[in-house]
């Protein structure tokens, strides 16, 4: 099956420093990618839309120059949070779809972001 | 917007006994998917079922199974026979069918607690 690879899968920083996490889809092309964070026993909340190409389309209260969206190619999609700060620890888990239309949704594994 | 409600924060089920998780939804439109999918504790999303709008007939998945009331817009999840394994977090989500809108909408999630 799909499969998508997030990584790193865990990475502790110091406040001030950038974080880049990416996500690529292993045996598929994702036209679309779609960060999520993550809040202890809470939902996933969506952060960005990414499509190959184009430029990231964020939801309300994000806040696009701290949580940086790169989709360079069909296969992989970054995420760099910028002066990163303890408030930004939590978990971000992307997803990616395929070309066709209304192909599903599938999930990377998450990274757990610990800043100091 | 789309919004989808999952009303019961926690549930238990003893092993072998059957369990039935709640969600609710709120759209104007007339085509669309629901999904329910697990979150173990390694914090992996698994889907578990999927149900297209536009079918009548209840999706199942071995001991999973849904209760789609379109009228009602509600999309229960049965889970029989129930595992230790069954244990997690479970989220209800929504997602439109037209080609442009292809993010998921989460619940709050329900957290199931499997008693042996």
């Amino acid at each position: 099956g799909a499969v998508v690879s997030q990584h790193p899968s865990r990475v502790i920083c110091k406040s001030g420093t950038s974080v880049k996490i990416e996500c690529r889809s292993l045996d598929f092309q994702a036209t679309t990618m779609f960060w999520y964070r993550q809040f202890p026993k809470q939902s996933l909340m969506l952060m960005a839309t990414s499509n190959e190409g184009s430029k990231a389309t964020y939801e309300q209260g994000v806040e696009k120059d701290k949580f940086l969206i790169n989709h360079a190619s069909l296969t992989l999609s970054t995420l760099t949070v910028t002066s990163a700060h303890p408030e930004d620890s939590s978990f971000y888990i992307c997803s990616a779809k395929g070309l066709i239309h209304n192909s599903p949704l599938h999930f990377g594994n998450g990274t757990r972001l610990t800043v100091t | 917007a789309q919004t989808v409600t999952q009303s019961q924060p926690e549930m238990s089920v003893q092993e072998a006994e059957t369990v039935t998780l709640s969600c609710t939804y709120d759209t104007s439109e007339s085509d669309y998917y629901l999904f329910w999918y697990k979150q173990p504790p390694s914090r992996q999303m698994i889907l578990v079922i999927r149900q297209e709008a536009y079918k009548q007939q209840n999706a199942t998945e071995n001991r999973f199974s849904v209760n789609f009331q379109k009228a009602a817009k509600s999309f229960s999840l049965k889970i029989s026979d129930s595992q230790l394994g069954d244990a997690a977090m479970y989220f209800c989500a929504y997602r439109t069918s037209m080609e442009y809108g292809n993010k998921l909408v989460f619940g709050a999630g329900t957290i199931l607690r499997v008693k042996s």
